[in-house]
């Protein structure tokens, strides 16, 4: 079944741990996005990418690193992680930049 | 910058209809986009306005006056699925970046 794999599904770390969390799609979308969702919030774009090779900040990409090698993959990358960026991290993708987005089933993180 | 406003939450009985707002301050404006998310789960597009006037969907309706920056969404025959949370959210000026609201939450009561 087409569609984005985000893995793993949650996960408990311990602060300062390097994390590097998961996502990829099938549909050959070129364009890819990072999201982290807190109560409150809503969906805050963290890192994006309009096509593979490049790479954009969003609105919180402070701490956070990706990088986008093929169409397919986009990890997201906590360097030394922090309590604060406990969260719910969501990936997606759409065929182009200016069209819908898909997202995958989101990863529950805790930084302890 | 850009930022949006939509009520936290709303409640509706089943088979009405029911309408959430949002209104947007942007610097740049191409389009509004409605999102809805089932108990935290994925996200899923619901529709887009990139020009004034109503879109239908279905149940779903979708409306945009860029004059007053302002949008609703309208849920038609509510049903007790219709439960979720509702994001509007605004492309950013770089054009695919999605700026989202902070969601609506609808409960539907029988």
């Amino acid at each position: 079944i087409a569609g984005i794999t985000q893995a793993p599904t949650s996960q408990i770390l311990a602060a300062g741990r390097r994390m590097t969390l998961r996502c990829t799609q099938d549909m050959r979308h070129n364009a890819m996005y990072w999201y982290r969702q807190d109560l409150g919030l809503g969906l805050r774009l963290i890192h994006y990418s309009n096509t593979a090779g490049t790479t954009g900040k969003g609105e919180v990409p402070d701490g956070y690193s990706v990088s986008r090698a093929n169409t397919d993959d986009f990890p997201l990358t906590l360097a030394s992680a922090v309590p604060s960026q406990t969260s719910v991290y969501f990936c997606a993708s759409s065929r182009e930049a200016n069209q819908p987005q898909h997202f995958g089933d989101g990863t529950r993180l805790s930084i302890l | 910058g850009q930022s949006l406003e939509q009520p936290s939450e709303v409640t509706a009985v089943e088979g009405a209809i029911v309408q959430i707002n949002c209104t947007y301050q942007t610097s740049g404006f191409y389009g509004l986009s409605w999102y809805q998310q089932h108990d935290g789960g994925a996200p899923t597009f619901l529709s887009y306005n990139g020009l004034d006037g109503l879109e239908e969907t279905g149940r779903f309706s979708s409306f945009l006056s860029r004059s007053d920056s302002y949008g609703y969404l309208l849920l038609q025959e509510l049903q007790m699925k219709d439960s979720a949370s509702y994001f509007c959210a605004v492309r950013d000026l770089g054009g695919g970046k999605l700026i989202f609201g902070q969601g609506t939450e609808l409960s539907v009561k029988p």
